[in-house]
């Protein structure tokens, strides 16, 4: 079993459109949670931490649930740009686990 | 640098030859990564250096794999006798701790032919 699960997608998605996908971790020692955006050929990049008590950035709103191991995100009014593939990771002190992420299209 | 920065960005090489691939990390950073990305995959652990404690290697998936970090700063990926299953995207990524504020280069795209 994978440390981290995502639902693939794709996430097909009108401009303007809210989107929410979520994942859930295997290890409950996971102690930090980020999610990372990796467009087609490039790097990950931090797209943001992800606190119990939730947090927003912007159009985008991380929440995590650690009674039930699941991390999501959401992103409102959603623009073009924000197509990309979403990585859900759990962090154990230095090592990383992450999700094979999950595609978001967003359409005109 | 700016940021971290590996090479080659592409290398194509031939089933069983040896090739070297190069990160050199955000400068202060103790913290470096190598992970692996299959096409359509997740990012794969391979190895991580923390100053100079000793590495975690648990991630090399086999002893054709080696990694050293010189003076704590720049790193080296080993493959030796490359096979096709080696094929694919060599990320690296530094940290000034280990625990947080992670960044990745633009990794290495490699294909066994």
């Amino acid at each position: 079993r994978k440390e981290v699960e995502q639902d693939p997608g794709p996430f097909n998605v009108p401009e303007g459109a809210t989107v929410a996908f979520n994942c859930t971790y295997s290890n409950s020692a996971s102690q930090s949670f980020f999610w990372y955006r990796q467009d087609c050929r490039k790097e990950p990049k931090l797209l943001m931490s992800v606190y119990s008590s939730g947090n927003e950035d912007g159009r985008f709103t991380a929440q995590l649930n650690r009674a039930s191991q699941y991390i999501s995100l959401l992103i409102r009014d959603s623009k073009l740009s924000d197509s990309a593939t979403y990585l859900c990771v759990a962090s154990n002190d230095y090592k990383l686990s992450f999700g094979a992420g999950t595609t978001v299209t967003v359409r005109a | 640098g700016a940021g971290v920065s590996q090479s080659p960005s592409n290398k194509v090489t031939e089933k069983g030859k040896d090739v070297e691939l190069r990160c050199d990390p955000i400068s202060g950073h103790t913290a470096l990564y190598w992970y692996r990305q299959s096409l359509g995959q997740g990012l794969e652990f391979l190895i991580y250096f923390q100053g100079n404690s000793a590495p975690d290697k648990s991630g090399l998936p086999s002893d054709r794999f080696s990694a050293e970090r010189t003076g704590g700063s720049v790193s080296t990926l080993t493959i030796q006798r490359t096979q096709q299953e080696d094929s694919a995207v060599y990320l690296c990524a530094s940290s000034p701790s280990g625990n947080y504020g992670y960044t990745f280069g633009s990794g290495t795209r490699l294909t066994v032919v």
